[in-house]
């Protein structure tokens, strides 16, 4: 069974620009969540969807979006980069029953360097 | 409001030694899931273990084992034996089943560092 595919590994980008990360969850995960890792401020979460809808959002700046697809594969876009916005970001895929909060499951993560 | 709290921010211990990683946690849900995960250089979260709330036994797994105490709310992690292997960043999180969602809450973390 595939495990949570996140691509890319690596991205360098500029301040200012935008980017968009991407994530294939494990086959018959309907949920997908994104988080951010930094040395400062931990794991915090970013947003959830499931079935296409976003379930739950953290507290973030507008600058931060997802989606996802009808296939479950998901998307987080970032705009107008700043340098505070480098960090690792980290997708889950689970189940997504709610209520039974299943076991989520990671990728590798997009470590993402704004200069 | 809710939170975990890692105290512990590094360990570091020799090969053999066991080793307990402490999790205290806050939520005011009766129904809620603590999760234990490990996170090697590589940066991926390994998915070790989930509890639900109304499940207070201990487990056992290997070398690792776990203590849950609703009373401290205290969800605890043990590695007998310790190796060089076991050498990562180890995160307790907490759950919520009200609200429909699978969002998770971390702690900060504890880096465990075994020498041989």
């Amino acid at each position: 069974k595939a495990g949570v595919t996140q691509t890319p590994r690596y991205l360098i980008k500029t301040r200012g620009q935008q980017v968009t990360l991407s994530c294939s969850p494990i086959s018959g995960h309907r949920s997908v969540s994104w988080y951010q890792q930094t040395p400062g401020q931990g794991l915090q979460f970013l947003f959830e969807y499931f079935s296409e809808t976003q379930r739950n959002k953290g507290n973030f700046p507008g600058r931060f979006s997802g989606r996802q697809f009808s296939n479950s594969r998901s998307e987080m876009n970032v705009s107008t980069l700043e340098l505070g916005d480098s960090a690792l970001y980290l997708c889950a895929s689970s189940l997504g029953s709610g209520g039974m909060n299943t076991e989520a499951f990671f990728g590798q993560g997009t470590r993402l360097t704004v200069v | 409001a809710q939170k975990v709290t890692q105290a512990q921010t590094e360990i570091s211990v020799v090969e053999k030694e066991d080793v307990t990683l402490d999790c205290v946690y806050e939520t005011r849900d009766t129904t809620y899931y603590l999760f234990w995960y490990k996170q090697p250089p590589s940066g991926e979260l390994v998915f070790l273990i989930r509890r639900n709330s109304f499940d207070e036994q201990n487990e056992i797994s290997g070398r690792y084992s776990w203590n849950f105490q609703k009373s401290t709310s205290s969800f605890n992690f043990t590695i007998t034996a310790s190796q060089v292997v076991d050498s990562a960043v180890y995160f307790c999180a907490l759950s919520e089943a009200s609200g429909n969602t699978d969002k998770l809450i971390f702690g900060t973390g504890t880096r465990l560092q075994v020498f041989p």
